[in-house]
């Protein structure tokens, strides 16, 4: 199972909304709406923001949110803080298991 | 309060195994399934597996089978990873993350992470 592909990089400025995207195939992202995604820094455990595609978990700010069309599953975060500078990974089921994508280096300008 | 301490950091020569522990501790550790995650230096994190400690079930990803084993034992609320064969690639932080049974991935807490370093 190949790993989804992520951007490697998204920067925005504090304020802004930026997007990231997190791209599959019709047996993984395009076939389940179980995909998640999580926030990493550094030294740190990740952090679950979305699951399901568009849930949020409690306590997670409503800045962030998901959605997918088609074979492609999106974050955005808006009111870009500099607290949201990370990594971020989307997952998805794929039938049979779980494959991470390669993840997103967000940095906040 | 939900904790999973995993532990100590580990060395290990090429070809050798390892085994990582992963302690439950504030819920019903057979309520919900251990998932194994690694991260390699300067790499994206690789879903390796779970367990469901209910029934010692598991799911191994692809690329670890033949070489990993997932076992738990209830009395103690502790679930282990065992890879085998290891080689220079298999450094790497380890860690153990729970979540509910089913095809969601929602990880809601997760351990510190164990450092494996494989080194001659």
């Amino acid at each position: 199972q190949s790993a989804l592909t992520q951007p490697a990089s998204v920067s925005g400025s504090p304020g802004q909304s930026i997007a990231l995207s997190c791209t599959g195939t019709s047996s993984d992202v395009g076939g389940y709406n179980f995909v998640s995604w999580y926030q990493h820094h550094p030294g740190k455990a990740p952090k679950v923001m979305i699951y399901d595609v568009t849930n949020r978990p409690s306590g997670v700010s409503n800045r962030f949110s998901g959605s997918k069309s088609g074979n492609t599953a999106s974050l955005t975060i808006s009111g870009l803080q500099a607290e949201d500078e990370a990594d971020y990974y989307c997952t998805s089921y794929t039938g049979s298991s779980t494959v991470f994508g390669t993840g997103t280096k967000v940095t906040v300008l | 309060q939900v904790h999973l301490v995993q532990s100590g950091a580990e060395v290990k020569k090429p070809g050798a195994s390892v085994k990582v522990s992963c302690k439950a501790s504030g819920y019903t550790f057979t309520d919900y399934f251990i998932h194994w995650v690694r991260q390699a230096p300067g790499q994206g994190l690789e879903w390796m597996g779970c367990i469901d400690p209910n029934n010692g079930g598991t799911n191994y990803a692809q690329n670890f089978r033949g070489r990993i084993t997932m076992s738990r034992d209830r009395s103690i609320n502790t679930a282990y990873m065992e890879l085998t064969s290891l080689i220079y690639d298999d450094t790497a932080v380890y860690y153990c993350a729970r979540d509910i049974p089913g095809y969601s991935s929602n990880y809601d807490s997760w351990g510190q992470g164990t450092l494996v370093t494989v080194s001659s």
